[in-house]
């Protein structure tokens, strides 16, 4: 099974850097998501890592280090608008073939003026 | 919109009723999914299929009967649910399930209670 773990609560001041964590156990790690999830709205996609390193778009970037069970998500030039829910989620591959999906319960960012 | 529809938005059912959701991808796609989000929780994957063919269950209530006639729609038929099975039930939707990175959109889901 999995295990993923990210902190319930964030606050973070408009115009900052933040940095949300996700630490996880797995016995197949095949990729691991950042989604972004506004209240009462679907989840959206934000990145991928299947590799070791960081990956930079935009004002988002994650990082992976698999051998430490680790990713983070560094949100740059916080906006108002960037208070939401992030939701880690990790697929590993399952025996017999295919992959299973798991979320974290997700971090709540609030940023404020 | 991220090219999956879902209907209807909100639900309020007895125990005894029998409804039906349902989600509509406009993108192509060949995998569809159901997941549950309860509050406080962390998004259950309910069902997988991958060109119409069911690959993954996990663990879901016989109330719960999924059904994919095609790879573009995708039902979810429920029957003599708990107050327990009260969430948000969201349809999402990928290139294929399996193997390789694929991107999930997800639809606007539907808010269900059970009184």
């Amino acid at each position: 099974g999995q295990n993923i773990d990210q902190p319930t609560e964030m606050t973070a001041t408009e115009g900052a850097i933040v940095q949300i964590n996700c630490t996880y156990q797995t016995s197949g790690f095949n990729g691991l998501f950042w989604y972004q999830q506004h209240a009462g709205e679907a989840p959206t996609f934000l990145s991928y890592n299947v590799l070791d390193g960081l990956e930079e778009k935009g004002r988002f970037s994650s990082f992976l280090s698999r051998s430490k069970g680790y990713s983070y998500l560094l949100l740059k030039e916080l906006q108002m608008k960037d208070s939401a829910s992030y939701l880690c989620a990790v697929r590993d591959r399952i025996t017999g073939g295919g992959n299973k999906l798991t979320f974290g319960t997700g971090t709540q960012l609030k940023v404020e003026l | 919109e991220t090219g999956v529809t879902q209907t209807p938005r909100h639900l309020v059912m007895g125990m005894t009723n029998k409804k039906s959701l349902k989600c509509e991808q406009h993108l192509g796609h060949n995998a569809m999914y159901w997941y549950k989000q309860s509050a406080k929780k962390p998004l259950e994957l309910m069902f997988v299929y991958n060109f119409k063919e069911q690959t993954e269950n996990n663990s879901v209530p016989s109330r719960f009967s999924p059904e994919c006639p095609n790879s573009s729609h995708l039902f979810l038929h429920l029957h003599t649910l708990q107050p327990e099975d009260s969430a948000l039930y969201l349809c999402a939707s990928s290139q294929k399930a399996d193997l390789s990175y694929n991107e999930q959109f997800f639809g606007p889901g539907t808010r269900l209670t059970v009184l």
